[in-house]
């Protein structure tokens, strides 16, 4: 199956700090990846949706000015926590479209913002 | 607006047991759904999905689920569960674009699945 990798798997910042999160596709290109929220025992929130090359289209409620995305190529995707706050400690996961119908999904991310 | 609904938190089964866990979602038009598994320090692995045709779709690792308009429920089934299949489920619906690309998933809450031995 299609192989996606996050890093790092877990991070530890300073509140204030920024954190830069990386999602790669391994073995597949894709045009469009989703990155997702999960906080403790609770499902996965649709973060925002982006396209290569073009601006991320973010859901409702979510910062675009705390959680930069960067769509580099069609296989390298991140996502920047800017000034990260208690609050914004979470499991952060990435998925690419690999067809338009399936989305593959990186292991995720633990941030822990102290 | 979409919504998944996994009425169920946590299911506890023996092994060699039955299983089925619920879902059902709420959809203006004919939906996507899938059904995704979480293992820890794993990412989600999909089990199956279903787009159209046969209502009864069949996966990954034994499981099935059957799609039913009428109830707007995509449940899954196992018919004898091993120690291994203890993780999160997670139900989900999503969409293609207008432009034909994927549109992001709306996930339900997910159920814990618990194994006896």
């Amino acid at each position: 199956g299609a192989v996606v990798s996050q890093h790092p798997s877990r991070v530890i910042c300073k509140s204030g700090t920024s954190v830069k999160i990386e999602c790669r596709s391994l073995d597949f290109q894709a045009t469009t990846m989703f990155w997702y929220r999960q906080f403790p025992k609770q499902s996965l929130m649709l973060m925002a949706t982006s396209n290569e090359g073009s601006k991320a289209t973010y859901e409702q409620g979510v910062e675009k000015d705390k959680f930069l995305i960067n769509h580099a190529s069609l296989t390298l995707s991140t996502l920047t926590v800017t000034s990260a706050h208690p609050e914004d400690s979470s499991f952060y996961i990435c998925s690419f479209d690999r067809v338009a119908d399936t989305q593959y999904f990186g292991p995720g991310t633990r941030l822990t913002v102290l | 607006a979409q919504s998944v609904t996994q009425p169920d938190i946590h299911i506890t089964v023996s092994e060699g047991a039955s299983l089925e866990l619920r879902c059902n979602y709420s959809y203006g038009a004919t939906p996507y759904l899938f059904w995704y598994v979480q293992s820890p320090g794993q990412g989600l692995q999909l089990l199956l999905k279903y787009f159209s045709g046969d209502t009864l779709v069949q996966g990954i690792k034994g499981f099935e689920a059957e799609f039913k308009r009428s109830q707007s429920s995509f449940n899954l089934r196992k018919p004898s569960v091993h120690w291994s299949d203890a993780a999160e489920y997670f139900c989900a619906v999503g969409a293609l674009t207008s432009g034909g690309g994927a549109d992001g998933l709306t996930f339900g809450k997910g159920t814990h699945l618990i194994i006896q031995p």
